[in-house]
């Protein structure tokens, strides 16, 4: 799977929007991008993942660049609970390629 | 719906004795996953488990470890005469499929003393 890239921390203030960025230039063609995220002692959650068009759940936005080497997260209307770790991970969709494995992720900090 | 429920949610437990671990996945999720969880650290696979296929045991760090499904569904994660490094928090996935997204449990935190 490619490696990403993702800054450490971010700070967002509450209410706005929260855009998270991702590097994947090393990313192939049947490899999708997928975010999850780990609240503090909790189980990690899943958000949202994307091939190549963006993509929108009730949780988030997921912005893709045309050549598909870097991806947004965007919550759109960022609160307290949604501090986390947030990660970026590129899969394969084929065989052998289900587990998961988070790198560092981005520490983000909702600010009241 | 419901999600993927563990139990127990933390388990205290002397150097040497067993411990169970259970996992009851999303009802109808045909893939079932363990993975642990050091204080601070990434996800480390353990196993997985796919319909009626054997399961991949690729990551399981030694012999003390083992798990089974039964019926398809519900999943226990053995660990025979703990150590301390066996201290961490052990999460279960499921997902639909194996290429669709896994939904984690809550987790068991163990602490071997």
């Amino acid at each position: 799977d490619a490696k990403t890239t993702q800054p450490p921390s971010m700070d967002c203030a509450e209410g706005r929007a929260a855009n998270l960025p991702c590097n994947h230039s090393t990313i192939s063609g049947n490899e999708y991008v997928y975010w999850y995220r780990q609240i503090h002692s909790q189980g990690p959650q899943y958000i949202i993942h994307g091939l190549k068009n963006n993509e929108t759940n009730e949780m988030a936005s997921l912005i893709i660049t045309e050549d598909r080497k870097s991806s947004t997260l965007i919550l759109p209307h960022a609160t307290l609970r949604d501090t986390a770790v947030y990660y970026c991970i590129v899969r394969h969709s084929g065989a052998g390629s289900y587990q998961l494995t988070f790198g560092k992720g981005t520490k983000l900090s909702v600010i009241p | 719906g419901a999600g993927v429920s563990q139990s127990p949610s933390n388990k205290v437990t002397e150097k040497g004795k067993d411990v169970e671990l259970r996992c009851d996945p999303i009802s109808g999720h045909t893939a079932l996953y363990w993975y642990r969880q050091s204080l601070g650290q990434g996800l480390e696979f353990l196993i997985y488990f796919q319909g009626n296929s054997a399961p991949d045991k690729s990551g399981l760090p030694s012999d003390r470890f083992s798990a089974e499904r039964t019926g398809g569904s519900v999943s226990t994660l053995t660990i025979q005469r703990t150590q301390q490094e066996d201290s961490a928090v052990y999460l279960c996935a499921s997902s639909l499929a194996t290429h669709n997204e896994q939904f984690f449990g809550p987790g068991t935190r163990l602490t071997v003393l």
